[in-house]
């Protein structure tokens, strides 16, 4: 248990809907990441939040959107969705903003099916 | 474009046998590199990060080595156990900040 939580564990929504994720970081981290896996793709970054700023962006659709409140939990609102939406969705957290030695804690993931 | 490659895609090796699988990566954009561990349902748990050419890191029976200069890093594991068997990703994080990902090594370990 890497102290990361993630909810909901799956979801299953229609094309076209929106769907908020959140995530937990582990105690006394400031950094969240949020990452997608789908299945004929590694795991790829969309973007990290440091201390509610953001801080890095990745491979981020324009129908997706981030946030990191000031209790540092972070919520991953993706709208208009598309059956390719169809993903692992990972969150990670790391003790600082994302240095080199910085290393991410994963959370168990989100499932989301979109039909 | 910072470019992760790992090989290979998948290996199947007999209890006992050491074995080892490379990371490769574009060296003029490097900052660090991460090696993480991902079983079957469950999520990634990391295993070293390592910054400096030359690095050497050691956990138990696992050990990885880093190349800045030629852009490679080893992961190698002595005398694999089933309970090996997982996927083996590397992460790079380039100047840039962002982190890419290889595909992952998928080892799978028969008793």
């Amino acid at each position: 248990d890497s102290g990361v939580t993630q909810t909901p564990k799956h979801l299953i929504t229609a094309t076209g809907q929106r769907v908020t994720l959140r995530c937990s970081p582990r105690s006394g981290d400031l950094s969240v990441y949020w990452y997608q896996q789908s299945l004929d793709q590694g795991l790829q970054f969309l973007i990290q939040y440091y201390n509610g700023e953001e801080r890095a962006k990745g491979n981020i659709l324009e129908r997706f959107s981030a946030q990191q409140f000031p209790d540092l939990h972070s919520e991953l609102n993706l709208s208009s969705l598309e059956l390719g939406d169809s993903a692992l969705y990972f969150c990670a957290s790391s003790v600082t903003s994302g240095g080199s030695t910085d290393t991410q804690y994963f959370g168990p993931g989100t499932r989301l099916t979109v039909l | 474009i910072l470019n992760v490659e790992q090989s290979p895609q998948s290996l199947h090796v007999q209890e006992g046998d050491s074995t080892n699988f490379t990371c490769s990566f574009p060296s003029s954009n490097f900052y660090a590199l991460h090696w993480y561990r991902w079983e079957t349902a469950k999520s990634p748990e990391a295993l070293f990060v390592m910054t400096l050419n030359g690095d050497e890191k050691k956990k138990g029976r696992i050990s990885a080595t880093l190349n800045t200069k030629e852009g490679y890093s080893y992961l190698y594991i002595k005398g694999s156990q089933p309970e090996d068997s997982a996927t083996y990703l590397c992460a790079v994080r380039g100047t840039g900040n962002d982190m890419r990902f290889g595909a992952g090594t998928r080892l799978t370990v028969k008793p």
